[in-house]
């Protein structure tokens, strides 16, 4: 299953919302989508699992959405800590891919 | 608190062969898989296999079939992942990561592993 994330890089200002796009080229289960953040230097960490479930360590101007084959990362007003590449991730029992990433500057 | 602590960077030959290994803390060790992904320098992440430390059971993407053995240790709580027939296409860095079992949901990262490989 191909992961296409769009847009690649995504510049925008604190405050600011972003929206973030994963489309798949065939049919996710939503229990196997999943959203991770990644900043310079750093392992990725799990934000988003289940499509829209946010993981404990992040608030709550994260949040996720979508079904089938287009799911989508949300965040609320950005603040600095925010800024970072963001990959989906599906997880399914046929294969487990990631998307690209979007970057969030 | 759940902790993957990675082993250090390698520097190998072409050819070559890398163990890297995956020490987990605050977990019993069993009870979840262990996956494997890479990160080549700039790029996004490539998802390489899953191994499950009770039974010994793992699978791996078609591409790593045959160059990667994935093993564990129960004493001490670690896991290995060996790479062979090294190219400079396989310099990255290596993370494991704890998984929900059957979900393979990716809860829990090490710091990673830097394998650069250069003649």
């Amino acid at each position: 299953t191909v992961l296409t994330q769009s847009p690649d890089t995504l510049s925008l200002s604190p405050g600011e919302r972003a929206t973030l796009s994963c489309r798949a080229s065939e049919s996710v289960s939503d229990q196997y989508l999943a959203w991770f953040q990644q900043k310079p230097g750093q392992a990725p960490r799990l934000l988003i699992y289940g499509a829209s479930n946010r993981a404990t360590d992040f608030p709550d101007r994260f949040s996720g959405g979508g079904s089938g084959t287009d799911f989508t990362l949300t965040i609320d007003r950005l603040e600095p800590e925010d800024f970072a590449v963001y990959y989906c991730h599906q997880h399914g029992r046929s294969s487990r891919t990631f998307g690209q990433g979007t970057r969030v500057e | 608190q759940v902790q993957l602590v990675q082993s250090g960077a390698e520097v190998k030959k072409p050819g070559a062969s890398v163990k890297v290994s995956c020490k987990a803390f605050g977990y019993t060790f069993v009870d979840y898989d262990i996956v494997w992904v890479r990160q080549a320098a700039g790029l996004g992440l490539e998802w390489m296999g899953w191994f499950n430390p009770n039974s010994g059971n793992s699978g791996l993407v078609q591409k790593f079939r045959g160059r990667v053995t994935l093993t564990r240790d129960a004493s001490p709580s670690t896991a290995y992942m060996e790479l062979s027939g090294l190219t400079s296409e396989d310099t990255a860095v290596y993370y494991c990561a704890r998984a929900v079992r059957n979900l393979l949901l990716t809860e829990f990262w090490g710091q990673g592993t830097l394998v650069t490989v250069s003649s």
